[in-house]
């Protein structure tokens, strides 16, 4: 299974932006990467997902690199509810199934 | 906006009984899978479905484990004889049909917590 690689926490304060990066070094040519999180208490959710270019949704933008090494979530403006823990998941065309790591916990301060 | 329901959010039960834990997926999704979640532990991946049988399943999925769709609307996750371990929140997804796996969308309920006593 394709392995990602991502901080165990970050902090952020309210209404700035956010950088959750990722790393993906084995990724293969066909792989999506995708982000879900998972609020306290809660199932895990869809954020976003990209191939090769960046991609912006209502909730987030994906900054992929270059080679596809490594990829960034980027929330615009923080704010409390986005205290989640952030999985960042490769996903092959063989299978749907989702591998999920420990994520970064991301914290956000009033 | 469509979400997956689960029932129930709690179930408690007796080491050795058998539960079945319910979810009605999105209506046109065709994917249907479980997770499961060991109290601060990540989140497994246990069996996928589609087009009434099962498509993938990992090794936590064992032979006390069955799935079933057995109505147009409902998902089953079945344990038959559950152990201690098997203590943990199980999810439901479900996604459409799309031409890439990799591009799946899978959306989760909220979660089944599974207490064995």
């Amino acid at each position: 299974d394709a392995k990602t690689t991502q901080p165990n926490s970050m902090e952020s304060n309210e209404e700035e932006p956010v950088h959750l990066p990722c790393n993906h070094s084995t990724i293969s040519g066909t792989d999506y990467i995708h982000w879900y999180r998972q609020l306290p208490s809660q199932g895990p959710e869809y954020v976003i997902h990209g191939l090769t270019s960046n991609v912006n949704n209502r909730m987030a933008s994906l900054a992929i690199a270059e080679d596809r090494k490594s990829s960034t979530l980027i929330l615009h403006r923080a704010t409390l509810r986005d205290a989640a823990v952030y999985y960042c998941i490769l996903s092959q065309d063989n299978t749907g199934k989702l591998i999920f790591g420990q994520g970064t916990t991301l914290q956000v301060k009033p | 906006e469509p979400e997956v329901t689960q029932t129930p959010s709690h179930q408690v039960t007796q080491m050795g009984q058998e539960v079945i834990l319910r979810c009605v997926p999105i209506s046109n999704h065709l994917y249907f899978y479980w997770y499961r979640q060991i109290l601060g532990q990540k989140v497994e991946f246990l069996v996928s479905f589609y087009n009434n049988e099962i498509s993938e399943k990992s090794e936590i999925f064992d032979d006390q484990f069955s799935v079933e769709r057995p109505d147009g609307s409902n998902f089953t996750l079945k344990i038959r004889s559950t152990k201690l371990e098997d203590s943990a929140m199980y999810f439901c997804a479900s996604s459409e049909l799309r031409v890439s796996l990799a591009k799946n969308i899978q959306y989760f309920g909220a979660g089944t917590r599974l207490s064995v006593l």
